[in-house]
C-alpha cells in the first residue's frame, strides 16, 4: 500500500462546478498536511497547507480527519484556471526525509 | 526574481555518459533538495542538503551524487547514466521551520536517457 494515495482522475467538470478530492494517508504519526498545485510540465507550487481544524483559502477549503487518515480539498465555482494536478503531501516529522508526495489528482474545468 | 533556478532544462545522455544538474536559489534559503518525478508516482526525495555544508540522502540516492557547493548552489551528479534515470527533476528550497516541506521549486530538468 502506497504511503499517501489520491485517486488519480482526471475529474473533468464544467466551470463553476464544486469538485472534492481525497488522500489517505497510512502513517498514523502523520504531522503535517499539504496540498501542492502543478500545472502541465510545470514545478509543483504550494496551494495551501491543511491545519486539525480545517482551513479556507478563497474559493479552497482544506480539512483534515485524523481518525480516518484523510485529508481533502474542496474546490468551489471553478474556474478554467484551476485546471491542474493537485498534489497531496503528508510529513511525519521535521526532516525533509519524512515527506511524502502523492502522486496526484488532476483536475480539468471544462467551458 | 529569479527564485530557484535550474540548468539545464533539457538533457539527453547516452547511457553510461555523465552531468550534473545545477540549482541555484537567490532567497538565502538553508535546506535545499532534490527530488525526481515519474509518470504516475508522487516527487521521490533523492536527496537533500538542510544547510550548507550537509547533504543527506533522501529515498532513492542510489546512483547520484550531490554537492552543496555554498549557502545558493546545491547540484546532482549522475556518474553513469542508466535509463532507469529518465525522468524530470526538481530543484526546491525552504526556510528551516516550514515543516521542512519545500516551498520554492525550480521549473524542472527533463533529462532522457538512451
Amino acid at each position: 500500500r502506497k504511503e499517501v494515495e489520491q485517486d488519480p482522475g482526471p475529474f473533468n467538470v464544467p466551470e463553476g462546478a464544486t469538485v472534492a478530492f481525497n488522500c489517505t494517508y497510512s502513517n498514523s504519526a502523520s504531522q503535517s498536511f499539504f496540498w501542492y498545485r502543478q500545472d502541465c510540465r510545470k514545478e509543483p507550487k504550494l496551494l495551501m497547507s491543511v491545519y486539525s481544524s480545517g482551513n479556507e483559502d478563497g474559493r479552497f477549503t482544506a480539512q483534515l480527519n485524523r481518525a480516518s487518515q484523510y485529508i481533502s480539498l474542496l474546490i468551489r465555482d471553478s474556474k478554467l484556471s484551476d485546471s491542474a494536478t493537485y498534489l497531496c503531501v503528508v510529513s511525519r516529522g521535521g526532516s525533509a526525509r519524512q515527506l511524502t508526495f502523492g502522486s496526484g489528482t488532476q483536475l480539468t474545468v471544462l467551458p | 526574481n529569479a527564485g530557484v533556478t535550474q540548468t539545464p532544462k533539457f538533457q539527453v545522455l547516452k547511457t553510461g555518459q555523465s552531468m550534473t544538474l545545477q540549482c541555484a536559489q537567490d532567497m538565502n534559503h538553508n535546506s535545499m533538495y532534490w527530488y525526481r518525478q515519474d509518470p504516475g508516482m508522487g516527487l521521490r526525495l533523492i536527496y537533500y542538503s538542510a544547510s550548507e555544508g550537509t547533504t543527506d540522502k533522501g529515498e532513492v540516492p542510489n546512483g547520484y551524487n550531490v554537492s552543496r557547493l555554498n549557502k545558493r548552489e546545491f547540484s546532482l551528479r549522475l556518474e553513469s547514466a542508466a535509463p532507469s534515470q529518465t525522468s524530470v527533476y526538481f530543484c526546491a528550497s525552504t526556510y528551516p521551520g516550514q515543516g521542512n516541506q519545500p516551498q520554492h521549486f525550480g521549473d524542472g530538468t527533463r533529462l532522457s536517457i538512451l
